[in-house]
């Protein structure tokens, strides 16, 4: 069956290391999306991309990066992680841009 | 400005019918999505509505009138698995990007 998967699903790091969180989707979705959800906020977007090579910044996208050179993973990189930065990732793709969204199981991320 | 309000708790008995809001301001809109999500697990995709009216799927039902900004998710023969938070979202049809609500926690007693 075709699934997304993020990796690790717990990450604990210091302030100002570089962070990589791993999304890989089987679903051959062009679409794929970085989100954080915090408590009392809805999801905010970080990142998408509409295809391979393509990336766009959202909402929130200072301190993220992504790059995209293949069609099942998009990996969210922290440059200097920040304890503001302490969150919960999810990571989703789409079929049509426009669909329904699937998520994978999510990131615990701790800046301490 | 864009802007997407829900309750933040809602609290309904085991078999019984539970409403839950979702009225939004967004500068443009191209349907409304909701969807489920159990504590500490991912949110699932259960609605879509892009034209005014009620759409049914099984126990649950969505609403939407685009004229007064408001939607509602209807879950009936409520089931202890339904307790979790349900999250609104509509799409930009500037960019087509999801934006959300923060979400309402649904608490099913027995």
């Amino acid at each position: 069956d075709a699934e997304i998967t993020q990796s690790p699903r717990h990450k604990i790091t210091e302030t100002g290391r570089q962070v990589t969180l791993a999304c890989h989707q089987t679903w051959n979705h062009n679409n794929m999306f970085w989100y954080r959800q915090d408590l009392g906020h809805g999801l905010r977007l970080i990142h998408y991309s509409y295809g391979v090579q393509d990336t766009n910044k959202g909402e929130v996208s200072d301190g993220y990066s992504v790059s995209r050179s293949n069609t099942e993973d998009l990996p969210l990189t922290l440059e200097s992680a920040a304890s503001s930065q302490t969150s919960v990732y999810f990571c989703a793709s789409s079929g049509e841009t426009g669909d329904e969204q699937y998520f994978g199981p999510g990131t615990r991320l701790t800046v301490t | 400005g864009q802007n997407i309000d829900q309750p933040t708790e809602m609290t309904a008995t085991e078999g019984a019918i539970v409403q839950i809001n979702c009225t939004y301001q967004t500068s443009g809109f191209n349907g409304l999505f909701w969807y489920q999500q159990h504590a500490g697990e991912a949110p699932t995709f259960l609605s879509y509505n892009v034209l005014d009216g009620l759409e049914e799927k099984g126990r649950f039902s969505s609403f939407l009138s685009r004229s007064k900004g408001y939607s509602y998710l209807l879950l009936k023969e409520l089931q202890m698995k339904d307790s979790a938070s349900y999250l609104c979202a509509v799409r930009d049809p500037s960019n087509y990007q999801l934006i959300w609500g923060a979400g309402t926690k649904l608490i099913i007693k027995p």
